[in-house]
């Protein structure tokens, strides 16, 4: 079945850690987002990337970073410049115009 | 740019109760509106969509109608459950022309529903 992974489900990171949040997805999708989730609350776009070895800021980049080097992965690391990753993360994928799908999400916990 | 408006939340209603989640949009080019569920702990799920103006999207008892005249993409459902109690999301995606990929998709603040019995 078509679907798009992130791994890992729970992730603890201690202060001045960088983490690695992991996103795949086999959809053939050229489209592919971060989002951070914070306590009901909406969405904040990270990163984004239409295209492979591309990539552009969302609206709260700082503090993150991304990599696009194949059409199935986007993965987002949390850099130590990130002073409040505490958060739900979400990566979705979509096609031209079409809706997007969404992971299970990442639940990252500064210890 | 583009961007979506939803009303304000949280939304306390009885089972049984008449659902209305108001969304309204700004948008260059044709969008394509969908609505978005998302329960405790997990990502989002698709509920509906509709990709051009008077279509009407429904699923699970839930339906919205693209207004192009107004802008609107309100969500509705007869009867609501306790089951339904959830954040929801009204989004927008425009394919524009001469565009091979995806384009950027944009949210709502997102609404929470809570059904008591």
């Amino acid at each position: 079945d078509g679907g798009i992974t992130q791994s890992p489900k729970y992730l603890f990171r201690k202060e001045g850690q960088n983490v690695t949040l992991s996103c795949e997805q086999n959809l053939n999708h050229d489209a592919m987002y971060w989002y951070r989730q914070d306590p009901g609350q909406g969405l904040r776009l990270i990163y984004y990337s239409q295209i492979v070895n591309d990539f552009q800021k969302g609206d709260i980049a700082e503090g993150y970073s991304v990599s696009r080097e194949k059409k199935e992965s986007f993965p987002l690391t949390v850099t130590s410049a990130q002073k409040n990753p505490t958060a739900f993360y979400l990566c979705a994928s979509n096609g031209r115009g079409t809706e997007a799908f969404f992971g299970q999400g990442t639940r990252l916990t500064v210890v | 740019g583009n961007s979506v408006t939803q009303m304000e939340g949280p939304v306390t209603l009885s089972e049984e109760a008449f659902l209305t989640i108001n969304c309204t949009y700004t948008a260059t080019g044709y969008p394509s509106l969908f609505w978005y569920v998302q329960y405790p702990g997990e990502g989002l799920q698709l509920l509906l969509k509709a990709t051009k103006a008077d279509d009407k999207g429904s699923n699970k008892g839930f339906e919205a109608t693209y207004r192009k005249e107004t802008t609107s993409f309100h969500l509705e459902k007869g009867s609501v459950q306790v089951s339904d109690s959830a954040v929801y999301f009204c989004a927008l995606n425009v394919g524009l022309p001469g565009e091979t990929s995806g384009s950027r998709l944009t949210f709502g603040e997102g609404t929470q529903l809570t059904v008591n019995p």
